[in-house]
């Protein structure tokens, strides 16, 4: 049962502080998004990869925030330094070419 | 479990009775449209899809219809059962990789 995995599936760290979440793609997918999830905006996409190479990050605070495919099976989300307004879940989610994405289960991250 | 929203509409229905969940969505070009489900905890899972040269589609217990006249997609679910409470979103794309999600809706299924 092929399925996209997330660690760690709960953070909670203080404020300035580096919070790096994963994600394990769904082998053979070349296509890994990372979206938010909150309260007040829904589920926003932050930024998505394509054979590991970033091709919109148009979503995701440039400042504290970066995204990077180390291989074809990693995916990471880092933010540095943390700050309270990122406390929301944030998923992964995986797909071949441009078809269906398939979610994780999700980080949830609160930052105090 | 993750909480998704405090102020989702919210619909309450009847096991064994009939749900329909409608959408409005906002770009009138955009071609491609998915229905996911997320339970509590989980991450949104895919129900069923539709391409912008359909008007319908069914899936087993549910059903998709599009109507780009008005901008508007909803969701059926046949005889919806407790184990179909989730909140439900749908999304849109334009020839892209970016699903746009709406702001989902909650179904709640009481005995």
């Amino acid at each position: 049962d092929a399925r996209v995995t997330q660690t760690p599936r709960h953070k909670v760290t203080e404020m300035g502080q580096e919070v790096t979440m994963r994600c394990q793609p769904i082998l053979g997918h070349n296509t890994v998004f990372w979206y938010r999830q909150t309260m007040m905006q829904g589920l926003e996409l932050l930024a998505y990869f394509r054979n590991r190479a970033p091709l919109d990050d148009s979503g995701m605070p440039k400042d504290r925030f970066s995204a990077e495919m180390p291989d074809a099976t990693l995916a990471t989300l880092k933010i540095q330094p943390s700050e309270p307004r990122d406390s929301a879940v944030y998923f992964c989610a995986s797909g071949l070419g441009q078809g269906l994405p398939y979610f994780g289960p999700g980080t949830r991250l609160t930052v105090t | 479990g993750e909480s998704v929203g405090l102020h989702l509409p919210t619909l309450s229905v009847q096991e064994g009775d009939n749900s329909i969940i409608n959408c409005a969505y906002s770009n009138s070009a955009s071609d491609y449209f998915i229905w996911y489900k997320q339970e509590s905890g989980k991450g949104p899972q895919f129900i069923i899809d539709i391409r912008s040269n359909m008007d319908k589609r069914q899936g087993q217990r549910v059903t998709v219809l599009l109507n780009k006249t008005v901008k508007h997609l909803s969701l059926q679910i046949a005889a919806t059962q407790p184990g179909d409470s989730a909140v439900y979103f749908c999304a849109e794309t334009l020839n892209t990789d970016k699903l746009i999600f709406g702001t989902g809706t909650r179904l709640q299924v009481f005995p």
